[in-house]
């Protein structure tokens, strides 16, 4: 079947430290890979996306590369802003009538 | 271009009472779908519609109900409302392409239930 698994939350970072979510995935064929972030009162967004092998899907400043040798999707950035500071979720589809979310990553950036 | 409307924002229920979660989108997709939102648990699918008349289960069916008369609408309905469906509801709609990759999907701002 198909499934994500995420790293567990929440995170707490000082604000310009590394950013890493770990995603992996489980998949029969060849999934499209998105991260979705969703603030506070809000529904989820689509941050950025990869629809095929080695495929690097990046938006402000984020950045994840579609690995299917180790079925990965991490998400990363390499300054975060406490703007950042939001629910991060890791999704994929195969055929585009059903949708596998992880649990969701909880991000915390302080000043 | 509203995207992924839903009305309400907010509903407290009683236990045994039904209403009707309203979704619409004005982008034409033909897929869309309801999921809930728990702590811990993420977003889990309720049921999804590949198109006008087409409605499928998800994950976490039992207790709710769903049509599709028109693409761009999709209610989904709780008959008889119980604690257990205290959750946060989002809509979400997609471009659909039968046999090829997903495309991503757009969200509704959610409706946040409360069953007493």
């Amino acid at each position: 079947g198909n499934s994500v698994t995420q790293m567990e939350g929440p995170v707490t970072l000082s604000e310009e430290a590394f950013l890493t979510i770990n995603c992996t995935y489980t998949a029969t064929g060849y999934p499209s890979l998105f991260w979705y972030v969703q603030y506070p009162g809000e529904g989820l967004q689509l941050l950025l996306k990869a629809t095929k092998a080695d495929d690097k899907g990046s938006n402000k400043g984020f950045e994840a590369t579609y690995r299917k040798e180790t079925t990965s999707f991490h998400l990363e950035k390499g300054s975060v802003q406490v703007s950042d500071s939001a629910v991060y979720f890791c999704a994929l589809t195969n055929t585009g009538n059903q949708f596998y979310f992880g649990t969701g990553t909880s991000l915390t950036v302080i000043p | 271009n509203a995207g992924v409307t839903q009305t309400p924002k907010f509903q407290v229920l009683k236990t045994g009472q039904s209403m009707t979660l309203q979704c619409a989108q004005d982008m034409n997709h033909e897929y869309m779908s309801w999921y809930r939102q728990d702590p811990g648990m993420g977003l889990r699918l309720i049921h999804y519609s590949v198109g006008a008349g087409i409605t499928d289960q998800g994950e976490v069916p039992n207790g709710y109900n769903v049509s599709r008369s028109t693409t761009e609408d999709f209610p989904l309905r709780l008959l008889s409302a119980a604690p257990s469906q205290t959750s946060v509801y989002f809509c979400a709609s997609s471009l659909f392409v039968p046999g090829q990759g997903g495309e991503e999907q757009y969200f509704g701002p959610g409706t946040r239930l409360t069953v007493t």
